[in-house]
């Protein structure tokens, strides 16, 4: 069994619509989680990132997450077509394991926003 | 600020060669990661350098090595190349030390292996 469990879609949605993406994981010495996106042929690039559990808000992305559950999710609002990528989970061990700078993926959920 | 470089993007190889990868990090970011990605493995972490050190290896056989030069550069290296060695190879770096633990990816080299 992975780490990191995310369901990898295809997600569609109309524009407009609340996404929700999530990811799963069993390793609980994860303590700082990140989601990435990525475009096709590009690197994936970090939209946010979180420390503790709670919600994390930035413009129309919103960063949940919950410890004791293990359990993280991204909320885009008012989607547009532009969001149309693969959305990546990533974790990492705290800094007293010494491998912080480790990220553990989930395996992507593509995005279609349809216009 | 200039990103994440990375050289070649693409590249075909044989089976049995070996293949070498470059990357430059952001300037003044001085720990490098390396990527593995495959449709059916996803994004796996191969290692990391910081300052020419590794500091962490994933679970990759020794035909997967890299080296960090004093000004931050990375290469890494694949031996004895086999089909299944064909992917995406991304690295990322990140500011050390840095509270938040970002890693900023560069745009990968496709690595086909025929």
């Amino acid at each position: 069994q992975k780490e990191v469990e995310q369901d990898p879609g295809p997600l569609s949605v109309p524009e407009g619509a609340i996404v929700s993406l999530n990811c799963t994981y069993s390793n609980s010495a994860f303590q700082y989680f990140m989601w990435y996106r990525q475009y096709s042929r590009k690197g994936p690039e970090l939209l946010m990132y979180t420390y503790s559990s709670g919600n994390k808000e930035d413009g129309r992305f919103t960063a949940q997450v919950d410890k004791s559950s293990k359990y993280i999710s991204l909320f885009i609002r008012d989607s547009q077509p532009s969001d149309s990528a693969t959305y990546l989970c990533a974790m990492s061990r705290g800094i007293s394991s010494g491998s912080a700078r480790q990220l553990t993926f989930g395996s992507g959920t593509q995005l279609t926003v349809l216009p | 600020k200039a990103g994440v470089t990375q050289t070649p993007r693409y590249l075909i190889k044989t089976r049995g060669q070996q293949v070498t990868l470059s990357c430059s990090p952001i300037s003044g970011h001085r720990s490098v990661s390396w990527y593995q990605q495959t449709p059916g493995q996803g994004l796996q972490f191969l290692f990391e350098y910081f300052s020419e050190t590794q500091r962490n290896k994933g679970n990759f056989p020794g035909r997967f090595s890299g080296r960090q030069f004093s000004n931050s550069r990375s290469e890494m290296n694949v031996s004895t190349l086999e089909l299944g060695d064909s992917a995406l190879y991304l690295c990322a770096s990140m500011l050390v030390p840095d509270p938040s633990y970002e890693q900023y990816f560069g745009p990968g080299t496709r690595l086909t292996v025929t």
